[in-house]
C-alpha cells in the first residue's frame, strides 16, 4: 500500500467529533495558503484555501484559519466521518516566487469508528 | 474533464536505465510541475514549469531533465535510473494565484 502516511504525525480523532490539524508555515510574506488532503494511492487533492487578506474562511464542513502575526494555518473539520481519514498537506505559495508552492510535511488523520 | 493524467502508474527499472514519466493536463492551466515524495519528506519540487517554453529547476533537480512539450504536455525524464530515484512521481498544474491539481502519481521502483 502506499507509504506516504509512515513517520509523519497522527491525530486519532472519534467519528462524529471535530478534528483540528495544525500548521506553522515559514515565510511571513507568503500570500497564498490551501489545504490538501491526501488519500492512500492517490494525489493531493484540494480541499480549501486562504488568502493573506483574510483570516477566516468556512467550506463545507471545512474551515481554515489563518495567524499571520504567528504564522500559523489551521484547518478544522467538523463532525469528522471515516472518509476523512488521509493525510493532510497544507502549502503556501511565496509571494512573487514565480508560482511555486511550498508544502509542509503532512499530518496523518486517523477517524476511529 | 480528465484533469491531470500521468502515465504510466506504475514502473520497475533496473540501476542505468532511462524512462519518461508523462503528463498532460487538460484545464489550459500555464504553470506545470514535477514533484517526488518519500515517507516523511512530504512532496518535494523536481522542476516545474511557469509558461509554455519555460523550465526552471525546483528544490531537487539533479538526474532528472523535464521537457515542456507544449501548453498541455510536461515530461520528467530520468536518463540513468539510480535507487535514490525510487519514489512516487507527481505531475500537478496551475493557473496563477489558483490551488495545484494534483495527477494520481507513478509508483517508481528501481532495483
Amino acid at each position: 500500500g502506499e507509504s506516504v502516511g509512515l513517520h509523519l504525525p497522527t491525530l486519532s480523532v472519534q467519528e462524529g467529533d471535530n478534528s483540528i490539524i495544525n500548521c506553522a508555515y515559514s515565510n511571513s510574506a507568503s500570500d497564498y495558503f490551501i489545504w490538501y488532503k491526501q488519500e492512500s494511492g492517490k494525489g493531493p487533492q484540494f480541499i480549501i484555501d486562504i488568502r493573506s487578506n483574510m483570516d477566516k474562511r468556512q467550506g463545507q464542513r471545512v474551515t481554515v484559519l489563518l495567524n499571520k502575526t504567528v504564522k500559523h494555518l489551521s484547518l478544522q473539520i467538523a463532525a469528522t466521518q471515516p472518509g476523512d481519514s488521509a493525510v493532510y498537506f497544507c502549502a503556501e505559495n511565496w509571494a512573487g516566487a514565480n508560482s511555486k508552492l511550498t508544502f509542509g510535511k503532512g499530518i496523518t488523520l486517523s477517524v476511529r469508528p | 474533464n480528465a484533469g491531470v493524467t500521468q502515465t504510466p502508474k506504475f514502473q520497475v527499472l533496473k540501476t542505468g536505465q532511462s524512462m519518461t514519466l508523462q503528463c498532460a493536463q487538460d484545464m489550459n492551466h500555464n504553470s506545470m510541475y514535477w514533484y517526488r515524495q518519500d515517507p516523511g519528506m512530504g512532496l518535494r519540487l523536481i522542476y516545474y514549469s511557469a509558461s509554455e517554453g519555460t523550465t526552471d529547476k525546483g528544490e531537487v533537480p539533479n538526474g532528472y531533465n523535464v521537457s515542456r512539450l507544449n501548453k498541455r504536455e510536461f515530461s520528467l525524464r530520468l536518463e540513468s535510473a539510480a535507487p535514490s530515484q525510487t519514489s512516487v512521481y507527481f505531475c500537478a498544474s496551475r493557473r496563477q494565484a489558483q490551488p495545484q491539481h494534483f495527477g494520481d502519481g507513478t509508483r517508481l521502483s528501481i532495483l
